[in-house]
């Protein structure tokens, strides 16, 4: 099994470009689940799915769409790039809701000028 | 809003030494995980201790768990130079599970 997959795994995007961050996980996972992580912030929750066709907010959702339209994939949209999302994302998965053990893709990070 | 907070921020031992990294959290949880996050690298899941149990134990790890004080201790005994890393817990009251700060861990060989 390869896991989580992220790509990229870096990107650089000028103020007001558009781009997806694309996740995948073959362990058949309900769970699906986008962070973002900053210097002496943690990881907060941007958007979690529980499975193919819902999805739902996070602790920072704005600024950033997700879709579910199979149980493998969960892919992050930037509308407009902001410098404020310059940051490093992470996407993870789990088999049952997002209170058990997560499993976390090796990150993409993004630098937006 | 985090719901954990690790104590302390950064921590730096000698291989060998025990270290011991704090969470405390402010609302009610059903469990409590740690992680690990090496430099550069996504979170690596270490261990998941539920809110009816104490204490649990794997390999060089042991976790304690105090809903009362609403609490958790990581201890990694004989620490070695490959556990230098950040160390997060994270709690979960619903749906979600919710991210302390880290505790930057450097053991110096």
């Amino acid at each position: 099994n390869a896991g989580v997959t992220q790509t990229p795994k870096f990107q650089v995007l000028k103020t007001g470009q558009s781009m997806t961050l694309q996740c995948a996980q073959d362990m058949n996972h309900e769970y699906m689940s986008w962070y973002r992580q900053d210097p002496g912030m943690g990881l907060r929750l941007i958007h979690y799915s529980v499975g193919a066709g819902i999805t739902d907010q996070g602790e920072v959702p704005n600024g950033y769409n997700v879709s579910r339209s199979t149980t493998e994939d969960f892919p992050l949209r930037l509308l407009s790039a902001a410098p404020s999302q310059t940051s490093v994302y992470f996407c993870a998965s789990s088999g049952q809701l997002g209170g058990e053990t997560q499993y976390f893709g090796p990150g993409t990070r993004l630098l937006v000028l | 809003s985090q719901q954990g907070e690790e104590d302390p921020q950064a921590l730096s031992i000698q291989e060998g030494e025990n270290a011991t990294m704090n969470c405390s959290y402010k609302t009610s949880i059903n469990n409590l995980q740690w992680y690990r996050q090496n430099s550069g690298r996504g979170l690596v899941h270490l261990i998941l201790i539920r809110s009816n149990e104490r204490e649990k134990h794997s390999g060089r790890l042991r976790v304690t768990l105090d809903t009362s004080k609403k609490s958790s201790s990581l201890l990694i005994t004989a620490s070695r130079a490959a556990d230098t890393a950040s160390y997060f817990c994270a709690t979960d009251g619903s749906e979600k599970l919710v991210f302390g700060k880290g505790t930057k861990l450097t053991v110096n060989p």
